[in-house]
């Protein structure tokens, strides 16, 4: 069971715009920036989003981050099929004094 | 440009130990946190710890999963960090990526390892 809540998939056709979102509490997401990372199949996961909407160079502006109280977002825009793979929010627990995941969210472009 | 590459994965008993290494190149390895994180066969991503920069006296902080049975530490004559892993537990299969932080003000994982694969069975 993870602390912060993703949906376990989503998907959409190619030139639409997917929203995958990141639910948590005050002790993390609401009082920390997230972070999202794009993961496909045996490889390393890939720093997609920092500071809750910054994109590190590479990353095309077709990604974005959002945050709104305990809840963060990613959208893709103008989806293409090398967008398919895995995504994980991060972000920092004050509670737990550690880092926490969402249990990653499947995208499926059709 | 950033370079993490970790080995020393393998099979290990249950109860056993194995420790992982993680060679870090093309940054001052000094000033940056560096993190563990760890991800069982089909499963999410998981938080294993981290230690913190020289101006943090490279402290550390666990997941409650593995305090008190993993050590994070640091070789800086080789550049490089350490994962010592105690009590293995079948829970404990995963990979484990070696990751940097994205800046010095910024100490969420930016650049992460190839991982190494540790495997806890009898």
């Amino acid at each position: 069971q993870s602390v912060l809540t993703q949906p376990p998939s989503a998907s959409g056709t190619p030139g639409q715009r997917a929203t995958i979102s990141c639910s948590g509490s005050n002790s993390n997401i609401g009082n920390n920036n997230v972070y999202w990372y794009q993961q496909f199949p045996g490889t390393a996961p890939r720093l997609l989003i920092y500071r809750t909407t910054e994109r590190p160079s590479g990353v095309p502006d077709r990604f974005s981050g959002s945050k709104s109280g305990t809840s963060a977002s990613l959208a893709i825009s103008g989806l293409r099929s090398e967008d398919d793979a895995d995504y994980y929010c991060a972000t920092w627990d004050n509670n737990l004094s550690g880092r926490v995941f969402g249990g990653g969210t499947k995208l499926t472009v059709l | 440009e950033v370079h993490l590459v970790e080995s020393g994965g393998g099979l290990v008993r249950p109860g056993g130990s194995l420790s992982l290494s993680c060679a870090a190149s093309g940054f001052t390895f000094s000033d940056h946190y560096m993190d563990w994180v760890r991800q069982a066969p089909g499963k999410g991503l998981e938080w294993v710890g981290r230690t913190r920069d020289k101006a943090n006296s490279y402290t550390t902080d666990y997941a409650a999963s593995v305090k008190g049975r993993f050590t994070i530490s640091r070789d800086f004559s080789r550049n490089s960090l350490f994962l010592h892993m105690n009590s293995l537990e079948a829970e404990d299969t995963a990979i484990y990526y070696c990751t940097r932080d994205i800046d010095a003000g910024t100490h969420a994982p930016g650049f992460w390892g190839q991982g190494t694969l540790v495997t806890v069975s009898s």
